[in-house]
């Protein structure tokens, strides 16, 4: 069976702290792997990571996948409040046009 | 700069009610998903939709149902409500085209069952 692992699952820090966030896999025919923010409502997208060890980068966040290991970390550096959400990964399935998603690290930063 | 619409926004059912909820993108979209969040759970896929005309069942599709008669509009269908189905529901939509594109949800529809 499909599975997509976050961890941890809940986390606060406070702020200009840095976080890692994980995600590990086991998607048959892999063929991405993406990030979402999810505040209050819809989740918003981050990254997508199609090749191992190309690091994507956006102002503080940042994330670099592992195909050998089935893994992708997402790192936040000098965390703000506005950091604060539910930070989702999802998997596509090649063969099935499905994205499998992972329960989500809740992050609260603290001021 | 609509992207995905939902409504209703919230709703209460009564059990062994149906309803339909709307979705709808102006982006000219190939693909459109059909999600639903349960609390401290992840994203599940209900069905999904490749382009008009064609729908498929994803992880979760018992006790839904989907159409596609236009490019713009996904409505998702409950038949028999029951409380199982008290979730929130995201509607996403992606380009397709043969090659990965992120999705853009809605706001979600919250569904209650009593």
């Amino acid at each position: 069976e499909d599975k997509v692992v976050q961890s941890p699952l809940s986390l606060v820090v406070h702020e200009g702290d840095t976080v890692t966030l994980n995600c590990s896999y086991e998607v048959t025919n892999f063929r991405s792997l993406l990030w979402y923010k999810q505040e209050k409502k819809a989740p918003t997208f981050l990254f997508m990571l199609t090749s191992s060890g190309i690091e994507k980068k956006s102002g503080r966040l940042s994330s670099i996948l592992d195909k050998k290991e089935l893994f992708s970390i997402l790192n936040i550096t000098a965390t703000q409040t506005g950091d604060s959400a539910v930070y989702l990964c999802a998997v596509e399935d090649l063969a099935g046009n499905q994205f499998y998603f992972g329960t989500g690290t809740s992050l609260t930063v603290i001021p | 700069n609509a992207g995905v619409t939902q409504t209703p926004k919230f709703r209460i059912l009564k059990i062994g009610q149906s309803m339909t909820l709307q979705c709808t993108q102006d982006m000219n979209h190939n693909y459109m998903y059909w999600y639903r969040q349960d609390p401290g759970m992840g994203l599940k896929l209900i069905y999904y939709s490749v382009g008009a005309g064609i729908t498929d069942k994803g992880e979760v599709p018992n006790g839904y149902n989907v159409s596609r008669s236009t490019t713009e509009d996904f409505p998702l269908r409950l038949e028999l409500a029951a409380p199982s189905q008290t979730s929130v529901y995201f509607c996403a939509s992606s380009k397709g085209q043969g090659r990965t594109q992120p999705q853009h949800f809605g706001d979600g529809t919250r569904l209650s069952i009593l």
